[in-house]
């Protein structure tokens, strides 16, 4: 079973705006991760954050995390073409198995 | 510093046969970890090696199975393949277990059964 959902399932931006999607997880996590993956290649790893953290940057990424809502949002700030992809996000339950969601397709148009 | 290899990167098998998938993982890294991807099911988590043993195994049949060698490298290896066993295999491969440390990821092996 997947531990996360990604929302909303495809997203279709202008080049410079901001992107948001969100990821919704069932159990506890000891933490969450997110990928983006270009077309049917391998996953990049793009940010992890823990249990115990509420938010992190990197570069023009920011990651928050509500472990109340059992949720977490990824923003990617003034996209480029070149973040055309998709995103999953993959919650780190118990026993450390990673579990991924359906994925996020986003397409920023020129 | 080279990244994760996978090999072969394709192949096309026929319904019945066996295939056997390999990884490599980066220089250091003891954890391996391989998944399937499929348009309808999404990523899911096959099994995951650490240190040559099998630490979490995902819900695949016995026809999935793998291993790990003493240099961290890893086999998949699928049995009596089915036509939905066609899938991108994903290897990832991290410094300490997987759902701790960062994974990464490799190219994949694209697998088609006919």
């Amino acid at each position: 079973s997947q531990q996360g959902e990604e929302d909303p399932q495809a997203l279709s931006i202008q080049e410079g705006e901001n992107a948001t999607m969100n990821c919704s997880y069932k159990t506890s996590i000891n933490n969450l991760q997110w990928y983006r993956q270009n077309s049917g290649r391998g996953l990049v790893h793009l940010i992890l954050i823990r249990s115990n953290e509420r938010e992190k940057h990197s570069g023009r990424l920011r990651v928050t995390l509500d472990t109340s809502k059992k949720s977490s949002s990824l923003l990617i700030t003034a996209s480029r073409a070149a973040d055309t992809a998709s995103y999953f996000c993959a919650g780190s339950q118990g026993d450390y198995k990673l579990s991924f969601g359906a994925g996020t397709t986003v397409t920023v148009r020129a | 510093k080279a990244g994760v290899t996978q090999t072969p990167r394709y192949l096309i098998k026929t319904r019945g046969q066996q295939v056997t998938l390999s990884c490599s993982p980066i220089s250091g890294h003891r954890s391996v970890s391989w998944y399937q991807q499929t348009p309808g099911q999404g990523l899911q988590f096959l099994f995951e090696y650490f240190s040559e043993t099998q630490r979490n195994k995902g819900n695949f049949p016995g026809r999935f199975s793998g291993r790990q060698f003493s240099n961290s490298r890893s086999e998949m290896n699928v049995s009596t393949l089915e036509l939905g066993d066609s899938a991108l295999y994903l290897c990832a491969s991290s410094r300490g277990t997987g759902g701790v440390d960062t994974q990464y990821f490799g190219p994949g092996t694209r697998l088609t059964v006919l």
